[in-house]
């Protein structure tokens, strides 16, 4: 079974304006990391926010946000006043921890292509 | 601090042959993983080394090997290659922690005519 989900695979948004990606997860570790990543069309994958399974608040870092509802498993990525470079393909990915077999491996969603407008 | 790099960046290689990539991690980072990121499979996990042991393994057939070295750099090898071969291998590093943030080089595209 798949263990990242991103329904979107295109999104549209104007300069200046806020986006929200989507990406759901399954897992019945406890443990787990939560990460998002940004593909630009030159390849190299940009790290750009972590949210840990036991944080108790939204992870930011500059104008990435990440909105985590445990219960709904659900790790929304909230980038603010969009900018032409923002365009890229962005992953959210996961770690489980704990002492299953998984321990340790990324899953990767199938990614969300953004376009920013001007 | 210096990134993580791969060396060499791209590669064409034919049908049978083998290759060796290599990655060199973020100084101080332990964990070294492996990943091959194709248009039609996305990006898939191929294994991870940490104090030079296989930590763990994806769903990749025997010819794709790895080994990590005593400086945590890593090389990965794929031996009789395959049309299918051809993607973009991505190497990641991190602290030690399974689940501590990867950071990614910029990969090896490798082409196998």
């Amino acid at each position: 079974a798949q263990k990242i989900t991103q329904t979107q695979p295109g999104m549209f948004v104007q300069e200046k304006e806020a986006v929200t990606l989507d990406c759901t997860y399954d897992t019945s570790d406890p443990s787990y990391g939560l990460f998002w990543y940004k593909q630009p069309s030159s390849g190299e994958m940009i790290f750009l926010i972590y949210q840990g399974s036991y944080d108790q608040q939204n992870a930011t870092e500059g104008r990435y946000s990440l909105n985590f509802q445990k219960a709904r498993k659900s790790a929304n990525l909230v980038i603010s006043a969009s900018q032409l470079g923002d365009s890229a393909m962005y992953f959210c990915a996961m770690r489980e921890g704990g002492g299953n077999t998984n321990a340790g491996k990324s899953t990767f969603g199938d990614g969300t292509t953004l376009t920013v407008k001007p | 601090k210096a990134g993580v790099t791969q060396t060499p960046r791209y590669l064409i290689k034919t049908r049978g042959q083998q290759v060796t990539l290599s990655c060199s991690p973020i100084s101080g980072h332990r964990s070294v993983s492996w990943y091959q990121q194709t248009p039609g499979q996305g990006l898939q996990f191929l294994f991870e080394y940490f104090s030079e042991t296989q930590r763990n393994k994806g769903n990749f057939p025997g010819r794709f090997s790895g080994r990590q070295f005593s400086n945590s750099r890593s090389e990965m090898n794929v031996s009789t290659l395959e049309l299918g071969d051809s993607a973009l291998y991505l190497c990641a590093s991190s602290l030690a922690g399974v689940t501590d943030t990867q950071y990614f080089g910029p990969g090896t595209r490798l082409t196998v005519l």
